[in-house]
């Protein structure tokens, strides 16, 4: 059974395109993340939400939109694609208030040419 | 807000020994938790092994454990009769009681045959 799934695993897009990455989680968390990866391996988090509310917004530009439509998914929508967005993105869950790890997908490689 | 520090870009080990991965990290919190996550090639993100601030007794797992220095903001973790396997990135990272974590930059670890 997959815990955190995410789909696509690879997308190669061009500049200024609009894509979607999903993720989903059957592990009953009610807090799911979005993390990018660099080209150095630098982790850091974009998003996070809470029984679909959002609860964490680091200084991402406003091209990337995330929705939750329910706690057990969390979709990452992004505008005008740009060269600089080319990453490994993360999706994670884990239980707010829990002292257990958070819980990581497989991870989206994201090219724009 | 909370950093963390992985002084050691890259090392490696010959199989068969020891090797400690160094971390710190800067907060003001008194409760948080603590982790080291490993990513293979694969770029799957593996939990490893964690800490929670508020116990003195240093997380073993197997092979791994830790030193844990609350005082000094320390987190080293050790891993011991070191495998091929083990080679991977390995990630520090601090975690609020808010389930909002935070990951050093990564170390490089080579396992020699």
């Amino acid at each position: 059974d997959t815990a955190v799934s995410q789909t696509p695993k690879y997308l190669v897009t061009q500049m200024g395109n609009d894509k979607s990455i999903k993720c989903e989680q059957n592990l009953g968390h009610d807090t799911m993340y979005w993390y990018k990866q660099d080209s150095k391996k630098f982790l850091k988090i974009m998003f996070s939400y809470n029984n679909k509310e959002l609860i964490i917004n680091e200084t991402v530009p406003n091209r990337f939109s995330p929705k939750s439509p329910d706690k057990a998914h969390l979709n990452l929508h992004i505008n005008s694609l740009e060269l600089g967005d080319s990453a490994v993105y993360f999706c994670a869950s884990s239980q707010r208030g829990s002292v257990d790890e958070q819980y990581f997908g497989p991870g989206t490689r994201l090219t724009v040419t | 807000a909370q950093t963390v520090t992985q002084s050691q870009p890259e090392m490696s080990v010959q199989e068969a020994e020891t090797v400690t991965l160094s971390c710190t990290y800067d907060t003001s919190e008194n409760n948080y938790y603590l982790f080291w996550y490993k990513q293979p090639p694969s770029r799957q993100m593996i939990l490893v092994i964690r800490q929670e601030a508020y116990k003195q007794q240093n997380a073993t797992e197997n092979r791994f454990s830790v030193n844990f220095q609350k005082a000094a903001k320390s987190f080293s973790l050790k891993i011991s009769d070191s495998q091929l396997g083990d080679t991977a990135m390995y990630f520090c990272a601090f975690m609020k009681q808010s389930n909002d974590m935070r990951f050093g930059a990564g170390t490089r670890l080579t396992v020699k045959p």
